[in-house]
This record gives structure tokens, sequence and C-alpha cells, in this order.
């Protein structure tokens, strides 16, 4: 089964840094290149940012600068580093696989992040 | 990067039709044809529903269809059912490499 899963979300202070991962399997993870969206509490879904199979990056404006995407093909796993973390991090924060450079066909199910002191 | 304009609700019988509508600008809908569409149950995973404007992958019902006009792309969904109950937002490609979503859309199947 193609699959996709999030962890390492949770209540941090503002300031503070956290490192998310996407477990990928049931597919050849180092084929495909990957993006990281976000959802605010009763907001919509934003991208955030995309990663190629060569791992070329790309950044949203509103976050360049504080995130860190990563791949690592041996574990399959994707990586969203993210530092000097502010109340508006606050989200939901999936992985998606991406096809043909233009949509996302698997989706995680998210990890949380909630940035309050 | 703003985001694309999307109604916050619609709404429809079982058995009806709704269309909702994505407009955005030439930078994204209308400068490509990568319009894909997610329907979400909250606290779930996203869900593919129509790529490249009107393509639906496999395992989507037929009801659901994807269209575009210019600087504005539309989701159908005919027969509307109860488990269609569900937030959709449209998503475009935007260039070098960055995509924009729509704000949501709440269905409701009355």
């Amino acid at each position: 089964e193609v699959q996709l899963v999030e962890s390492g979300g949770g209540l941090v202070q503002p300031g503070g840094s956290l490192r998310l991962s996407c477990a990928a399997s049931g597919f050849t993870f180092s084929s495909y290149s990957m993006n990281w969206v976000r959802q605010a509490p009763g907001k919509g879904l934003e991208w955030v940012s995309f990663i190629t199979t060569s791992s070329s990056i790309y950044y949203a404006d509103s976050v360049k600068g504080r995130l860190t995407i990563s791949r690592d093909n041996a574990k399959n796993s994707l990586y969203l580093q993210i530092i000097s973390l502010r109340a508006e991090d606050t989200a939901v924060y999936y992985c998606a696989r991406v096809r043909g450079s233009n949509y996302m066909d698997v989706w995680g199910k998210g990890t949380t992040v909630t940035v309050s002191s | 990067q703003s985001a694309l304009t999307q109604p916050r609700s619609v709404s429809g019988s079982p058995g009806q039709s709704v269309t909702i509508s994505c407009t955005g600008t030439s930078s994204d809908v209308g400068g490509y044809d990568y319009v894909s569409w997610y329907q979400h149950h909250p606290g779930k995973a996203p869900k593919l529903m129509i790529s490249d404007v009107s393509k639906r992958p496999s395992g989507v019902p037929d009801r659901f269809s994807g269209s575009k006009s210019g600087n504005t792309a539309s989701l159908t969904i005919s027969g509307l059912q109860t488990e269609d109950e569900a937030d959709y937002y449209c998503c475009s490609y935007a260039g070098r490499y960055t995509w924009v979503f729509g704000g949501g859309t709440k269905l409701t199947v009355l």
C-alpha cells in the first residue's frame, strides 16, 4: 500500500525549533518529488515547500529563511526543519507526493504543530 | 502568491449537482493547465479528485468533473451523495515549482 506517515509535531514555545518527518512506503521514494503543505486552524491549505528527486529546493515566500526541506532516499524519508517558530506556524503539516511536477496524488494524515508559551 | 478565490460554502440535496469555482490570475490558473482539486474530510488525508484541470484519477467517481475557462477553474459534482460532504480545495501550479491553493469550500449535502 502506498503510504505517507508524518511525525514529529508537538507543542513548542515561540522561538523554538522542530523537525518534522514523513515516512514513505509502498513506492520508490527516490523517484518522486515531494511537497510539504500546511493547514492552520480554521484556514485553508497552504503550500510550503517542494523538493525534487535531485534535492533542488523551493519555498513559499511566507516561510523562506526559517524552513529547511530535505530528504534521505536511503531511509525513504522526507524532512522539514522549522526554526524561530511563531504562533502563525501553528498548523497541521502534511507531506504529499508530487506527480508530473503539478499535482499531489498521495498525502499523509498530517502532524500537528502548536506554537504557544 | 495570493490564495485562489473559492466560495466559502456551497450546498445541495442528494442527487443534485453543485459547482465550485476557483478564481486565480494569469500567473496561476490562467497560465497553466495544472489545476487540481482535493477533497478533505477533517482529520483525514486530503484526497486528489481532479488533476490537470479535468483528469479524474482511477477510483474517483465520474460524478466529479473539472473544467477551466480563463482564470477560473470549476469542479462540478453531479448526483450528490451524502459522503461527498467535505471541504474541497483547488490548487494551481504557479510556476518555478510553486503552488497556490484556494481558501477551500465547505460542501454541505442537505
